[in-house]
């Protein structure tokens, strides 16, 4: 079992927006601003997409967002394409006896 | 542009130690402020951070495994390395080195090398 927890998957059809949920606990999510959001495609290594909660790195497209409240993070993809069928991991901080924990991946489907 | 590479046995008997190393390119593994990672995957399984060596020599393991692995780095030859002992079907995965800087994520990955534990 994951430390965040994740939907399985979500779904959306191309130019909609989709939202993925990133649940942790006071002890991570809710302590920092230290979330991370990786997309994945299969049989690839992981890139950051977003991170310190809402920062983009360079390169990364504008149409991925990240926002928090409590102790849910969130990721949000506006203008749904093709290629951002993938599999997306939140990540956090919790704290210097545990450090980092993931959730257990959302697999997004563009119908 | 930094970039990573994973070298080490893709397969390990039970019992037995897993080893990889990490080579560091385009840039010195020595700067200040990056975090020198290591996070595997089990097959169809999601992310798990093992733990990450900080420029200053500094260690920091995720408490499940902490009992059984050791990350180092060699400067001269600008790797960084990954030791889990006593290793199972468990931990059957692909390993992935990884860098960021503190709380900002890891944004540089290697392919990642599967690693498989079986007799």
């Amino acid at each position: 079992q994951s430390a965040l927890t994740q939907p399985a998957s979500v779904s959306g059809s191309p130019g909609q927006s989709i939202t993925i949920s990133c649940t942790g606990t006071s002890s991570d999510v809710g302590s920092y601003n230290l979330v991370s959001w990786y997309q994945q495609h299969p049989g690839k290594a992981p890139k950051l997409m977003i991170y310190e909660v809402s920062k983009r790195p360079s390169g990364v497209s504008n149409r991925f967002s990240g926002s928090k409240s409590g102790n849910t993070a969130s990721l949000t993809i506006s203008g749904l394409q093709a290629e951002d069928e993938a599999d997306y991991y939140c990540c956090s901080y919790a704290g210097s006896s545990t450090s980092w924990v993931f959730g257990g991946g959302t697999k997004l489907t563009v119908l | 542009q930094v970039q990573l590479q994973e070298s080490g046995p893709g397969l390990v008997k039970p019992s037995q130690t897993l080893s990889l190393t990490c080579t560091v390119s385009g840039g010195s593994i020595s700067s200040g402020g990056y975090y020198w990672s290591w996070i595997r995957q089990p097959p169809g399984k999601g992310l798990e951070w093992i733990g990450y060596i900080y420029y200053s020599g500094s260690t920091y393991y995720n408490p499940s495994l902490k009992s059984r692995v050791t990350i180092s780095v060699d400067t001269s030859k600008n790797q960084f390395s990954l030791k889990l002992s006593s290793v199972t079907a468990a931990d059957t995965a692909v390993y992935y080195c990884a860098s960021g800087v503190g709380g900002g994520g890891w944004d540089v990955w290697g392919q990642g090398t599967t690693v498989t534990v079986s007799s």
